[in-house]
């Protein structure tokens, strides 16, 4: 059984642009959440979908958004990026019933 | 608000010695308890959770972790470490109301001797 994949694994952006990145979960799972994880901060929730809705939010700027299709497929997408954007983005996935959350390898964006 | 703390943000040990990873977590209710893995550049990998019962989990790599709701811990220990333990190591609480919302502590980074 395949695991959850994230695509690119880096990026490069220049501040000012916007990024997207995108999460593939295992199959059958219907649950995506993506995390940010920096020195500064350590690992914090952004926002989970669930059957292609927004379920949670964590204590992200606007700036910050997502979605879900209906194939459980997700994007991430950060637009006017900042410096301080510059982050090991990570997405899990869970299967319903299940708050067992597995983890992709993760998408490495600096911002210069 | 729910929180977790890792106390110790470094700890070295010896191949071949026990380890205890301290974890406290901060929660109105008992929550659902987890202890993640992660390799440097790496995603995160389960080690064990703790969903309600037996207090005593047993998780893969050899690692077990307790659940104490009087001391509101959920410690990790290993009897032997291997150099391959070498890791930075994440404990985790959720809510359990199918939220899969996730609130990790800082973690402790395991630094392992020859």
């Amino acid at each position: 059984k395949a695991g959850v994949t994230q695509t690119p694994r880096y990026l490069i952006k220049t501040r000012g642009q916007q990024v997207t990145l995108s999460c593939s979960p295992i199959s059958g799972h219907r649950s995506v959440s993506w995390y940010q994880q920096t020195p500064g901060q350590g690992l914090q929730f952004l926002f989970e979908y669930f059957s292609e809705t927004q379920r949670n939010k964590g204590n992200f700027p606007g700036r910050f958004s997502g979605r879900q299709f209906s194939n459980s497929r997700s994007e991430m997408n950060v637009s006017t990026l900042e410096l301080g954007d510059s982050a090991l983005y990570l997405c899990a996935s869970s299967a319903t019933g299940n708050t067992e959350a597995f983890f992709g390898q993760g998408t490495r964006l600096t911002v210069v | 608000a729910q929180s977790v703390t890792q106390p110790d943000i470094h700890i070295t040990v010896s191949e071949g010695a026990s380890l205890e990873l301290r974890c406290n977590y901060s929660y109105g209710a008992t929550p659902y308890l987890f202890w993640y893995v992660q390799s440097p550049g790496q995603g995160l990998q389960l080690l064990l959770k703790y969903f309600s019962g037996d207090t005593l989990v047993q998780g893969i790599k050899g690692f077990e972790a307790e659940f104490k709701r009087s001391q509101s811990s959920f410690n990790l220990r290993k009897p032997s470490v291997h150099w391959s333990d070498a890791a930075e190591y994440f404990c985790a609480v959720t809510p359990g109301d199918s939220s899969y919302k996730l609130i990790f502590g800082s973690g402790t980074r395991l630094l392992v001797r020859p």
